[in-house]
């Protein structure tokens, strides 16, 4: 079956420490994929996608991707985590003949501490 | 701020009442999508619009639930009889078609008594 693995349901990072969060995905071909967060009350904002080309993608806020097609990933990191990095994030994918729509990850909630 | 915008934020209800949702996607965008989100789950699509059609709908939409977007322009979706299980955050997306980025307003959260 299709779906979006996020393993990590919460992590607890110190400030200015990094950040990995896991996300794999089981489909036949490369789907398009994406990070997004989303902080309490507001909606979610992309990070980063990944379409084709460069395997590493540079987002906002100091984020980076890799897409590793072999382990069918795209984990995202953080070199050094901020307070505002306190957020809940998804990874999502989309087929390519789906019309834009989204399968999202059941997401990972990040509790930055001080 | 012409980003998208929903309302109202949010909603409590008893259960077997209708309700309603409108959505505002940015201007220039001719996909809007629903999405619902309940609690520890990531968002999962309802339906899809481009302009006034209705491109596709989820086995979650189920017949209580409408979608319609008459002109175009803003959606509305509307659940009728609503059961607790409805209980969720609604979420609207319009995506735009160079960049493909699904942008998302803030939601609608819907409690049902």
């Amino acid at each position: 079956a299709q779906s979006v693995t996020q393993p990590d349901i919460h992590i607890t990072v110190s400030e200015g420490a990094s950040l990995e969060l896991r996300c794999n995905y089981s489909y036949g071909a490369t789907p398009y994929l994406f990070w997004y967060v989303q902080s309490p009350g507001q909606g979610l904002q992309l990070l980063l996608k990944y379409f084709s080309g460069d395997t590493l993608v540079q987002g906002i806020k100091g984020f980076e991707a890799e897409f590793k097609r072999s382990q069918s990933s795209f984990n995202l990191r953080k070199p050094s985590v901020h307070w505002s990095d306190a957020a809940e994030y998804f990874c999502a994918v989309e087929l390519t003949d789906s019309w834009g729509k989204l399968q999202f990850g059941a997401g990972t909630q990040v509790v930055v501490t001080p | 701020d012409t980003g998208v915008s929903q309302n109202p934020r949010h909603k409590i209800t008893k259960r077997g009442q209708n309700v309603t949702f409108r959505c505002d996607p940015i201007s220039e965008h001719n996909r809007l999508y629903w999405y619902r989100q309940t609690l520890g789950q990531g968002p999962e699509f309802l339906t899809y619009f481009q302009n006034e059609a209705q491109l596709e709908k989820s086995r979650l939409l189920s017949d209580r639930f409408s979608a319609e977007r008459p002109k175009g322009s803003f959606s509305t979706l509307e659940i009728q009889r609503t059961e607790q299980g409805d209980s969720a955050m609604y979420l609207c997306a319009s995506r735009d078609s160079y960049t493909g980025e699904l942008f998302f307003g803030e939601g609608s959260r819907l409690t049902v008594l």
